[in-house]
């Protein structure tokens, strides 16, 4: 089958910890996506990328970090210095960066800070 | 920056149509509407995509006016399983080249409840 995973499904996290979120996807796209979600808000862009070993600062970038060192991974790194990471993280992708090029999402992790 | 309006939640009855409508004033030439569906702790996922007058698929119709100003999400006969929200997405590019800002924006979408 083919799609995104990502992993772990729940986390939990200690406050001055950072965690880090899986994302892999089978498609063969080029272009990957870090979306955060609060309770009764849209998703807002954390980081993409268009290409391996290229990424860019979406509009929430600040406390997070990410790598893009294989076409299939795009794996998110929240670090402590990320005031209220307590949300929900949607890793998406698409073939390439036109509208036309539809999104495909994971299935999210949902991290808790303790 | 293309920006969306859509109403924040809807009700409907099972067996119904429902029509949910984004005002897009700003849009440019080259932007394409999208919409995805949303349920609760999933992924949003793909609806349907137009960029003019009619498109229709198995799932829903998006019909666009002339003057492309605003879009309307057409779902017929909903079943409780079409609880979720919706979101209306317009733009030419996933990014902006060069920018940090890409061009499709997910809002707060509508929440559709679809009741028995």
């Amino acid at each position: 089958d083919g799609g995104i995973t990502q992993s772990p499904k729940y986390l939990f996290r200690k406050e001055g910890q950072n965690v880090t979120l899986s994302c892999e996807q089978n498609l063969n796209h080029d272009a990957m996506y870090w979306y955060r979600q609060d309770p009764g808000q849209g998703l807002r862009l954390i980081y993409y990328s268009q290409i391996v070993n290229d990424f860019q600062k979406g509009d929430i970038a600040e406390g997070y970090s990410v790598s893009r060192e294989k076409k299939e991974s795009f794996p998110l790194t929240v670090t402590s210095a990320q005031k209220n990471p307590t949300a929900f993280y949607l890793c998406a992708s698409s073939s390439g960066q036109m509208s036309t090029d539809t999104q495909y999402f994971g299935p999210g992790t949902r991290l808790t800070v303790l | 920056l293309a920006k969306t309006t859509q109403p924040i939640s809807m009700d409907s009855y099972e067996g119904q149509e429902v029509n949910i409508t984004c005002s897009h004033n700003n849009i440019a030439t080259n932007d394409y509407i999208t919409w995805y569906q949303q349920f609760p702790s999933q992924g949003p996922r793909f609806i349907i995509q137009g960029y003019k007058t009619k498109v229709t698929n198995e799932v829903a119709s998006l019909f666009i006016p002339a003057d492309r100003k605003s879009s309307t999400l057409s779902l017929p006969r909903v079943s409780l399983s079409d609880t979720a929200v919706y979101y209306c997405l317009v733009g030419y590019s996933l990014m902006n080249y060069g920018g940090s800002q890409g061009n499709l924006i997910f809002g707060k979408g509508t929440k559709l409840s679809v009741k028995p």
